[in-house]
């Protein structure tokens, strides 16, 4: 999940099995949600993202979640693997572009031989 | 084609100097958003830009400013830096304005260390 301040939470799993990352959204006016991935040393690279008129996407190995009554998002990685270690961020956009991407604190994700 | 690119990708400057980063956008998109990313308040948005204009700005002060050139490359400045100026300050390019289902690309960054 998310939090503030200088520790990232983070979720260690075995390779190979799957993983879920949460995130609590603040604006209910938030219409767009993207989750990104940031490896070290790289910007946030798109993973997957969803409009408030769906609670359920999938991609690749990816399928994130909307709960929109809670405000709550997720992302899960099927089968992960070595290469899906890296902080996770969920993002907001309450729509007209106002304020741009709102995003949260990020869960660090770490693969388990 | 080629990603958002930035430069410098690390700067080291002292207190009180001022800076100017560049972001050059894919091809053809012609928003640019600035993000500060630090480890005590995460990404956090500076400003955005679209056709030359500032549509969008963060919670920022005025030391923080910028501007989009007509092939919509931007640049940001920082004047009378301080110590928590230290961030990493990413770009990053959509082709129309950020808002609904318009994908985000973001640069690698440009780490900036204020001394």
């Amino acid at each position: 999940g998310e939090s503030v301040g200088l520790h990232l939470p983070t979720l260690s799993v075995q390779e190979g099995d799957n993983s879920i990352i949460n995130c609590a959204y603040s604006n209910s006016a938030s219409d767009y949600f993207i989750w990104y991935k940031q490896e070290s040393g790289k910007g946030p690279q798109f993973i997957i993202d969803i409009r408030s008129n769906m609670d359920k996407r999938q991609g690749q190995r990816v399928t994130v979640l909307l709960n929109k009554t809670v405000k709550h998002l997720s992302l899960q990685i099927a089968a992960t693997q070595p290469g899906d270690s890296a902080v996770y961020f969920c993002a907001e956009n309450s729509g007209g572009g106002a304020d741009g991407l709102t995003f949260g604190k990020g869960t660090h994700l770490i693969i388990q031989p | 084609k080629a990603g958002v690119t930035q430069t410098p990708r690390y700067l080291i400057k002292t207190r009180g100097q001022q800076v100017t980063l560049s972001c050059s956008p894919i091809s053809g998109h012609r928003s640019v958003s600035w993000y500060q990313q630090t480890p005590g308040q995460g990404l956090q948005f500076l400003f955005e830009y679209f056709s030359e204009t500032q549509r969008n700005k963060g919670n920022f002060p005025g030391r923080f400013s910028g501007r989009q050139f007509s092939n919509s490359r931007s640049e940001m400045n920082v004047s009378t830096l301080e110590l928590g100026d230290s961030a990493l300050y990413l770009c990053a390019s959509s082709f129309v304005r950020s808002g609904s289902s318009n994908e985000q690309f973001f640069g690698p960054g440009t780490r900036l260390t204020v001394l």
